[in-house]
Formats: structure tokens, C-alpha cells, sequence
């Protein structure tokens, strides 16, 4: 069973749009971490984000915010007033307390693609 | 500093080639990776390293061999590969392999082609 759901494959938005990519996770762990990450076109991940499972607070860092619901099993991503530099692929990721830290859940991405 | 560097960035083999990926990392983390990505898809792990100890292995062919020759350094080398092999590889490290709560670390990847 997928732990990790994208069901958002590709996104198209026009310049500074707002757009939330939406990640659902499936654990039967009481403590998990979930994570944003972006590959640009170059090739890295970049990490964006971690979040355990005990800390629901939202998260806003300047044009990136993260809602986490425990009650959805949701950890989605919304990107404000959007630029082309945020066109890349975005994976949304778990890891369980119980694997330790070698086993990394990715979600299978969305191809976010900003149009100037 | 949160970089993981990886050399070479390029690569074009052949199917009778050995060549070797190189990663390094200089964050002092304990637990290194390496994934395999092919176009449009998530990262598939293939190895996993703690305490420079190969602890992971998800079924690699052997024509893939990992080595940690150091806590800051990780190899991979390539002999008799075949064109499906043709991927990114991207290497990645962690702060403690112990424990869930920490981030990877991803460098840049090779892109391999294999002829």
C-alpha cells in the first residue's frame, strides 16, 4: 500500500497565483515525521520542511505555509502569490520513529509549472 | 553548511565500463544513502550506510557495489550495467541513522547513461 499519496501529478498556474499541493500519508506509528521537498528542473531535492507528529501548528516561512492534520492524515503545501522559480516537482515524505532513520516514504510528486 | 557534493555530474558508459560515483559530506552525519531516480518517478533507495556499516541493501543487482571508505565519503561502482540502469543517481546523508526525526540531505546526482 502507498504510505504517501500525491494524487495531484502536474499543476499549472499562472503567475503569482496561490496554489497548495495536497500530500495524504497512511501510518499506523504514533510518532512519524513528514517532509517537503523540491526538485528543480537541475536535479536536487531540496529539503523544505519537517514536521512531527505531535506538532499540528501550521508553518509559514515568507511565500510557504504547511497545513498538518492529524484527523485527515494531511500534510499539504501552499505556495502564495507563486513565481516561476517555484516551478519544480514537489515530494511530500514520511518516516516512521519505529524504521529509524533509513527508510524514507516518498509520495510520487507533483510537476508544479508556473506560467509567467 | 548543508551540502552534499557528488562527482561526477555527467556520465556516459558503456555496458563493459567500470566507473565509480563519488559522494561526500562534511556535516559530520552518520547515515548516507544512495537512491535511484528515473525520469518522472520518486527517489528508490538502494543503500543505506550507518556508522560507515552498509546496513541497507533493497536488492541491487551486484553489478552495483556501494563502498564507505570514510564517514564523510560514499562510492558506487559500476561494472557491466545495462541500458535500463540509465538514471539519476543521487546520494544523500543524514544526522543520525538511529532516529526518524532527521532530514536527508540530497547532492545534486549523476546523470548516467549507459550505452
Amino acid at each position: 500500500a502507498q504510505k504517501v499519496t500525491q494524487a495531484q501529478t502536474e499543476i499549472s498556474v499562472v503567475e503569482k497565483e496561490d496554489v497548495t499541493l495536497d500530500c495524504v500519508y497512511e501510518t499506523r506509528d504514533t510518532t512519524y515525521y513528514l517532509f517537503w521537498y523540491k526538485q528543480p528542473p537541475s536535479g536536487e531535492l531540496v529539503f523544505l520542511i519537517r514536521r512531527n507528529s505531535f506538532d499540528e501548528q501550521n508553518e509559514i516561512s515568507g511565500r510557504y505555509s504547511w497545513n498538518f492534520q492529524k484527523s485527515t492524515s494531511s500534510f499539504n503545501f501552499t505556495i502564495t502569490a507563486s513565481q516561476v522559480v517555484d516551478s519544480a516537482v514537489y515530494f511530500c515524505a514520511l518516516s516512521e520513529a519505529y524504521r529509524g532513520g533509513n527508510q524514507f516514504y516518498f509520495g510520487t510528486g507533483t510537476s508544479l509549472t508556473v506560467i509567467p | 553548511d548543508t551540502e552534499v557534493t557528488q562527482t561526477p555530474k555527467h556520465l556516459v558508459m558503456g555496458m563493459t565500463n567500470k566507473k565509480s560515483l563519488k559522494c561526500e559530506q562534511h556535516m559530520g552525519h552518520r547515515a548516507m544513502y544512495w537512491y535511484k531516480q528515473k525520469a518522472k518517478k520518486p527517489p528508490e533507495l538502494m543503500f543505506v550506510y550507518s556508522y560507515e556499516k552498509l546496513s541497507i541493501n533493497e536488492s541491487v543487482p551486484s553489478r552495483f557495489s556501494p563502498e564507505c571508505p570514510n564517514s564523510s565519503l560514499l562510492n558506487l561502482h559500476l561494472h557491466a550495467l545495462q541500458p535500463e540502469d540509465s538514471a539519476l543517481y543521487l546520494c544523500a546523508s543524514s544526522q543520525d541513522p538511529a532516529l526518524a526525526a532527521y532530514e536527508q540531505y540530497f547532492g545534486p546526482g549523476t546523470r548516467l547513461t549507459v550505452t
